[in-house]
């Protein structure tokens, strides 16, 4: 088993674009989410999902959209790319929804916008 | 705002010693996690205590919980040099299907 796939590691972005970013789970998990991380802090979450068409706002969900169109996957799109989303994004995904089961997390995505 | 605040921020130890690490919460929960990451990694899950428990053990890891205190602790006994790494508490604020962290303890152990 996989677990959970980030793609792509890596990605350089200038002020205004847009993109997605891919996270997918072969766990069979229903509890999905995506955390941003900043340097030298704690992961703070932008949106989570507890099941297939059902997503929810996390603490910083501003400029950022997600859909929940299979048990699988659960991509965030950035819908118009500035500097202050520069970070590490994490998609993470558990069997039961909240605190309940541990989380599983992605390698993260290492996002820069110039 | 972050549900959890660890407690110190940063952690330096020589092997072989004990490491304690708090964390303080907000609101209401079911359940507190403990995480560790290795810098530039994804998270590694340690372990889970529930509401209803005091203490868990996981090999040389303890973790108590003081919910009326709103405060939990994880205590890496006998530390190696491998256990240098960020360690993060997690919560679900307001018992919520939200898991929010707290802002991490940086442990350093000197070989």
């Amino acid at each position: 088993n996989a677990g959970v796939t980030q793609t792509p590691k890596f990605q350089v972005l200038k002020t205004g674009q847009s993109m997605t970013l891919q996270c997918a789970q072969d766990m069979n998990h229903e509890y999905m989410s995506w955390y941003r991380q900043d340097p030298g802090m704690g992961l703070r979450l932008i949106h989570y999902s507890v099941g297939a068409g059902i997503t929810d706002q996390g603490e910083v969900p501003n400029g950022y959209n997600v859909s929940r169109s299979t048990t699988e996957d659960f991509p965030l799109r950035l819908l118009s790319a500035a500097p202050s989303q520069t970070s590490v994004y994490f998609c993470a995904s558990s069997k039961y929804q909240g605190a309940s089961s541990p989380l599983h997390f992605g390698n993260g995505t290492r996002l820069t916008v110039t | 705002s972050q549900q959890g605040e660890e407690d110190p921020q940063a952690l330096s130890i020589q092997e072989g010693e004990n490491a304690t690490m708090n964390c303080s919460y907000k609101t209401s929960i079911n359940n507190l996690q403990w995480y560790r990451q290795n810098s530039g990694r994804g998270l590694v899950h340690l372990i889970l205590i529930r509401s209803n428990e005091r203490e868990k053990h996981s090999g040389r890891l303890r973790v108590t919980l003081d919910t009326s205190k709103k405060s939990s602790s994880l205590l890496i006994t006998a530390s190696r040099a491998a256990d240098t790494a960020s360690y993060f508490c997690a919560t679900d604020e307001d018992s919520s299907y939200k898991l929010i962290f707290g802002s991490g303890t940086r442990l350093l152990v000197r070989p």
